[in-house]
């Protein structure tokens, strides 16, 4: 089945600065990427998401990146705020999604 | 308009008890998902329903069961509750699979003696 790796698992920046969090798939076969934002007690919710057909996507602050051939992703966040502090999640789909482990941002004001 | 609601939020067990956790969706989606999110190992599927009256295994099925009887509502069961099984778990809903958003309940917290 699909296994997927994240990195890194905690990852502490100053407001203001960029932050960015990879992850690596398994399964060549897998056609869709998401990212989801847990803030602590609360549930996830999916902030960006990218399918195999596109190599870039951006929100706002946020973008997410996806090599196919090298078979990894990565969300990059941009002028960092203490409210982007949270558990963030990448997944990996064929049929079922796969998470990875997840990352720890602390943003410092 | 709830969206997705889990029942209870808080459950204290002592190791052989049984208990089953309800999942209830307003949003009419097909596809239902059990969660059991660990420290530091994401999220991982224990059982999952694409449609009413279907269930399939995830990827930490043992020591579980499910049942779909009715599209709004998806049960999750423990039979007999191990420590092992002292997790926060979460159901999903997606309106159809592999690519659609997953819509997630508040969670609930099993505690296992």
């Amino acid at each position: 089945g699909e296994n997927v790796e994240q990195h890194p698992s905690t990852l502490s920046v100053q407001e203001g600065d960029s932050a960015v969090i990879k992850c690596t798939y398994s399964d060549s076969a897998s056609n869709y990427f998401p990212w989801y934002k847990q803030e602590l007690g609360k549930r996830p919710q999916l902030i960006i998401d990218i399918r195999s057909n596109v190599g870039e996507k951006k929100d706002q602050r946020i973008a997410v990146t996806l090599n196919k051939t090298a078979k990894h992703f990565s969300l990059h966040i941009t002028e960092t705020q203490p409210e982007d502090s949270a558990v963030y999640f990448c997944a990996a789909s064929t049929a079922q999604l796969t998470f990875g482990q997840g990352t720890i941002l602390t943003v410092h004001p | 308009n709830a969206g997705v609601t889990q029942t209870p939020k808080f459950r204290v067990l002592k190791t052989g008890q049984s208990m089953t956790l309800l999942c209830a969706q307003d949003m009419n989606h097909e596809y239902m998902y059990w969660y059991r999110q660990d420290p530091g190992m994401g999220l991982r599927l224990i059982h999952y329903s694409v449609g009413e009256g279907t269930t399939a295994k995830g990827e930490v099925p043992d020591g579980y069961n499910v049942s779909r009887l009715k599209k709004q509502n998806f049960l999750l069961g423990l039979e007999s509750a191990a420590p092992s099984q002292t997790s926060v778990y979460f159901c999903a809903t997606q309106l159809l699979g592999n690519t659609g958003e997953l819509f997630f309940g508040e969670g609930s917290r099993l505690t296992v003696l």
